[in-house]
């Protein structure tokens, strides 16, 4: 079975300032695995996905991961904080070969962007 | 294109009635699933469903169950509600929902339905 940790329930960046939150996976075989932001009273958007092409991936936003297999680790990261960024982020895993509708999420980060 | 959407919105239910959530994916699209999210155990998975099949389904009890019609709505109903039952419960859709065709298949979540157990 796969599993997802996200390290810090609650990161806090001032605007224009470096965003990372961690997400470390387990699995006993690469994943699929995703990033998901979720504003309040809102469904979950996808950033990003990783899928065993690119381990560096791109995504909306700004947004970018690295799939790191040595850390098993797929952490998120952008550049410079915008306000708009502030909300909770999921990091999720899905196995290969099976549904992608079952998804594993991490508890979530909430990020908070200050001026 | 419509996104995903869920019906009511909010519900107030009192411990041991039951009720019963909508979901319209997104046309066109096949799979659905649905989550539950509560501030204790985050996002878990309930179940899954493919062409009005059950094709996964998590760790919950019996109380909870789903069902998908010919055109791709899918029901969620929840018997006996007990206060732990209170979540914003989460539905999503996709093409197909296989991970072979991850690369080519995103899922759309709706705004999902908050329920209230008191």
């Amino acid at each position: 079975a796969q599993s997802v940790t996200q390290l810090g329930s609650h990161v806090s960046v001032s605007e224009g300032a470096l965003v990372l939150l961690r997400c470390n996976y387990s699995s006993s075989v690469p994943p699929y695995l995703f990033w998901y932001v979720q504003y309040p009273n809102q469904g979950l958007q996808l950033l990003l996905k990783y899928t065993s092409a690119a381990t560096l991936v791109k995504g909306i936003n700004g947004f970018e991961a690295e799939f790191k297999k040595s850390e098993t680790s797929f952490h998120l990261t952008k550049p410079s904080a915008h306000m708009s960024d502030a909300a909770e982020y999921f990091c999720a895993v899905s196995a290969k070969g099976t549904s992608y509708g079952k998804l594993t999420f991490g508890q979530g980060t909430i990020l908070t962007v200050h001026p | 294109k419509a996104g995903v959407t869920q019906t009511p919105r909010y519900l107030i239910k009192t411990r041991g009635q039951q009720v019963t959530l909508s979901c319209s994916p997104i046309s066109g699209h096949r799979s659905v699933s649905w989550y539950q999210q509560t501030p204790g155990q985050g996002l878990q998975f309930l179940f899954e469903y493919f062409s009005e099949t059950q094709r996964n389904k998590g760790n919950f009890p019996g109380r909870f169950s789903g069902r998908q019609f010919s055109n791709s709505r899918s029901e969620m109903n929840v018997s006996t509600l007990e206060l732990g039952d209170s979540a914003l419960y989460l539905c999503a859709s996709s093409l197909s929902g296989w991970t072979g065709q991850a690369g080519n298949e995103k899922l759309f979540f709706g705004s999902g339905t908050q329920l209230s157990v008191l």
